[in-house]
């Protein structure tokens, strides 16, 4: 079974500090990474992606990969109230040719005034 | 910006009867997908479908369930006789292509059987 994890929280940070979202994964074939946000009643919203080792930025959001611990993360910089959502991890194994996500159970983080 | 859009937001059926939920994809993406998440639960993958036929499926995906492109734009989902669980939000995505792409989703419909 191919499961993703998360901590289902709540995270509560304060406005204007860091949040850190962690995600593991089981499957080793994995490719593909995803953060989505998910405000209650909404759709997923893509955030990031990210496909190899290392780091990526953009804006107030670093993605983190590191295949060799199965360990995807999120940071968020200078949180703000509107950040406040539910952060979900999706993880892409590319097996079966049909591009499947698979979804942790998200995150839910809330940016305290 | 091109969005995936959805049709109904909500639709309300009795158990057993059939439903059809629509969505446009955004017009130059070749995958299409549908997931589902049940109040409180987790996002859950239905089946993707590329090229006029299905790429791959959950086992949540049973005979009960089909999906076509009747058209250069919908993509549907069907569910010929609707059980008491099948209550849940249904969620339209697309990709441009397969490997490392993005997929981005509908707002949903919100299926409810009563």
């Amino acid at each position: 079974q191919k499961e993703v994890e998360q901590n289902s929280g709540p995270l509560s940070v304060p406005e204007g500090a860091i949040a850190s979202l962690n995600c593991t994964y089981s499957d080793r074939g994995s490719q593909s990474f995803f953060w989505y946000r998910q405000y209650s009643g909404k759709s997923p919203e893509l955030i990031m992606s990210i496909y190899s080792n290392g780091d990526k930025e953009d804006g107030r959001f670093t993605a983190q990969l590191n295949k060799a611990s199965q360990y995807v993360s999120l940071l968020i910089r200078d949180s703000q109230p509107s950040d406040s959502a539910t952060y979900l991890c999706a993880v892409n194994g590319v097996t079966g040719g049909g591009n499947k996500l698979t979804f942790g159970t998200g995150t839910q983080l809330k940016v305290e005034l | 910006e091109p969005e995936v859009t959805q049709t109904p937001s909500h639709q309300v059926t009795q158990m057993g009867q059939e439903v059809i939920l629509r969505c446009v994809p955004i017009s130059n993406h070749l995958y299409f997908y549908w997931y589902r998440q049940i109040l409180g639960q987790k996002v859950e993958f239905l089946v993707s479908f590329y090229n006029n036929e299905i790429s791959e499926k959950s086992e949540i995906f049973d005979d009960q369930f089909s999906v076509e492109r009747p058209d250069g734009s919908n993509f549907t989902l069907k569910i010929r006789s609707t059980k008491l669980e099948d209550s849940a939000m249904y969620f339209c995505a697309s990709s441009e292509w397969q490997g490392e792409d993005e997929q981005f989703f509908g707002p949903g419909t919100r299926l409810t059987v009563l």
